[in-house]
Order: C-alpha cells, then sequence, then structure tokens
C-alpha cells in the first residue's frame, strides 16, 4: 500500500519568499509522485509529476520538485512566492507505471502575505 | 477541449432526499474517478471505472452510494438516501489508461458542493 505525508497543513509566506512544502511517501514499490494545485473553488490541477526520469522536476508558474529516494521524500519549491501562489496542494502517488490508484496526501494550504 | 464537465455546480438538498451527480469526461479518455473531498478526510477515491466498467470501487462509503458509466462520455454519482454528513464537494476526473492499466494524468473537473440539511 502506498501513502503520502505532507508536514504542515497549513504554510505562511511572504510574497517574494522562498516557497518550501513538504511531501514524504511510502511505497513498497518505485513510485510516481505529483503535485496538484486547487484554486478556491475550483477543481485540482496537474504543477508536475515524477514518472522515473530525472529526479529534478520542473513545473508551471516557477515550481520544481526533487525525488529523493534516500529521503522518500518529494518536496516542492518555488524560489520566490507571488500572491497568485496562493492556494491547496496536494501531494499524491502510485505505483511506477501508475497502473494503481492515485494516493492524495492531505493537501496544505499556502498562504502569501504583501 | 472543455475539460471535465460536472453538474450541478450547487446542490442543496434534505436529508432522506435522492441526489445525483454528473460527469462528462475528456473526450478519448478512458478512465474516470470520483472523489469525495471534506475538511476532516481530505481528498478520498470513492470508485473508478476504466473502459466503462468499475474497476475500485472500495472507496464508496456504503450502499446508499451508487455510481454507473452507461458509455464513454458520462457518468453519475447517486446517493439515496442522502444524510447530513454526505455534505462535501464531490469532483469527477478522467485520463487515459494505456494498455496493461498504466495511467496518464487525471484531469479534474470543477466539483459539485454538496450540503445535506
Amino acid at each position: 500500500a502506498q501513502s503520502v505525508t505532507q508536514l504542515g497543513s497549513h504554510v505562511s509566506v511572504s510574497e517574494g519568499a522562498l516557497v518550501l512544502l513538504r511531501c514524504n511517501y511510502s511505497s513498497s514499490v518505485p513510485p510516481y509522485l505529483f503535485w496538484y494545485v486547487q484554486y478556491p473553488n475550483q477543481g485540482l490541477q496537474l504543477l508536475l509529476k515524477y514518472t522515473s526520469a530525472a529526479t529534478l522536476v520542473k513545473g508551471i508558474n516557477g515550481f520544481e520538485a526533487e525525488f529523493k529516494k534516500s529521503e522518500t521524500s518529494f518536496h516542492l519549491t518555488k524560489p520566490s512566492a507571488h500572491m497568485s501562489d496562493a492556494a491547496e496542494y496536494f501531494c499524491a502517488v502510485t505505483n511506477q507505471g501508475g497502473s494503481e490508484k492515485l494516493v492524495f496526501g492531505k493537501g496544505t494550504k499556502l498562504t502569501v502575505n504583501p | 477541449d472543455a475539460g471535465v464537465i460536472q453538474s450541478p455546480r450547487h446542490e442543496v438538498t434534505e436529508m432522506g432526499q435522492e441526489v445525483t451527480l454528473r460527469c462528462k469526461p475528456i473526450s478519448g479518455h478512458n478512465s474516470l474517478f470520483w472523489y469525495r473531498q471534506t475538511m476532516m478526510r481530505g481528498l478520498e477515491l470513492l470508485i473508478y471505472f476504466n473502459n466503462n466498467v468499475p474497476i475500485d470501487d472500495s472507496g464508496m462509503p456504503e450502499d446508499r452510494f451508487s455510481a454507473k458509466m452507461p458509455n464513454a462520455s458520462f457518468s453519475t454519482l447517486k446517493i439515496q438516501p442522502s444524510e447530513p454528513r454526505d455534505s462535501a464537494v464531490y469532483f469527477c476526473a478522467s485520463s487515459f489508461a494505456l494498455a496493461g492499466g498504466v495511467q496518464e494524468t487525471q484531469y479534474f473537473g470543477p466539483g459539485t458542493r454538496l450540503l445535506v440539511l
């Protein structure tokens, strides 16, 4: 069985500051990992995904994430936060190949202060 | 492409009433997923279909919930009778599954916000 833990249900940063959203996974098989973003009153939108190619994955809106097998982590970062980044972010895991269902973390709500 | 379409966007009903949520997946996608999102439990997978066939319904809470996919372009999630604890946002998502069940990226609809009084 696979699972995802997102550390911190709420993260608050200042505009222009580094964004770091943490995700640790548990998987008995090599994983595929995803970050989704949910803006208020909208569905989830894919930010980026790791599918066993490069360990550093770049996504939309300047976000990137690094797969670290030794740490079982897939943290999401952005060098400089914008007000428009305020949203809820979900980390998700499935098996390599994606034949198993996607398991989501509880989500981290990002607030960006002016 | 219009993306995944869900209707209604909002539903308010009274306890005991039947509720039907509808979803139209992206054309060409062959997998469809129903999720429920609440503050307490986060995002939960209820059921998913591949080529209109239910593959995993282990997340369906109880017999009051049922889902159908009569064709590749339409699915329903029905709650009968509804209860206040069913209040949540229900998302439909679709993707393309390759041979062997390999899933591509899931695309989510805007959700249906259900309130059961």
